[in-house]
């Protein structure tokens, strides 16, 4: 059975730390890891990480996958409090057909 | 105007009533799918759609049912409702065509539904 596991489920930082978030997989024939946030509303997309080593970055956001380790990491530097929210993983499978879901990392960022 | 729009945007219910969730897009999507969320579960697909002849049972499909109107079309229905069912509920869609074609998921913006 697909599993995608999150970590921590909960993080309570202040504005300009630098948090790492954490995503394990188990997914048979691998294809794409997706990270998504979610504010008070619908999951908006924020990567989709293909191959091993390969950084994706987007501003002060920035996302690595290691296919042999099978994670994925979510870093975020100089964190504002406009990036508290829940950030969910998924992965995707080859023949398929869905979309396999974490729980989430809920963060929090004080100012 | 939204690419996912999901109605309503809230509701409530009383137990054993059936209720419809609908769901439309305008991305020209062929999958369609449903998910529920609940505190610190992330989201637990319901039922997915890829195409208006193919719909499929997800993780949690117990006490849901749904149709695929059109293309654009994907409704969820609780035909006896219980208050377990209450959660926020999200329809999303994607472009994939299967095989290698990378896809990502488009989501509505949800509708919160508590069942008394």
């Amino acid at each position: 059975e697909d599993k995608v596991v999150q970590s921590p489920l909960s993080l309570v930082v202040h504005e300009g730390d630098t948090v790492t978030l954490n995503c394990s997989y188990e997914v048979t024939n691998f294809r794409s890891l997706l990270w998504y946030k979610q504010e008070k509303k619908a999951p908006t997309f924020l990567f989709m990480l293909t191959s091993s080593g390969i950084e994706k970055k987007s501003g002060r956001l920035s996302s690595i996958l290691d296919k042999k380790e099978l994670f994925s990491i979510l870093n975020i530097t100089a964190t504002q409090t406009g990036d508290s929210a829940v950030y969910l993983c998924a992965v995707v499978a080859i023949y398929g057909q869905n979309f396999v879901f974490g729980p989430g990392t809920r963060l929090s960022v004080l100012p | 105007d939204a690419d996912v729009t999901q109605t309503p945007r809230n509701r409530i219910t009383k137990t054993g009533k059936r209720i419809m969730l609908e769901c439309s897009q305008t991305k020209g999507h062929d999958r369609m799918y449903w998910y529920r969320q609940d505190p610190g579960l992330g989201l637990q697909l319901i039922y997915y759609s890829f195409d208006v002849k193919d719909i499929n049972k997800g993780e949690i499909s117990d006490g849901y049912s749904v149709s695929r109107q059109a293309q654009a079309k994907f409704s969820l229905s609780l035909e006896s409702a219980i208050p377990n069912q209450t959660a926020l509920y999200f329809c999303a869609t994607s472009d994939g065509a299967g095989g290698l074609k990378l896809e990502t998921q488009y989501f509505g913006p949800g509708t919160r539904l508590l069942v008394l």
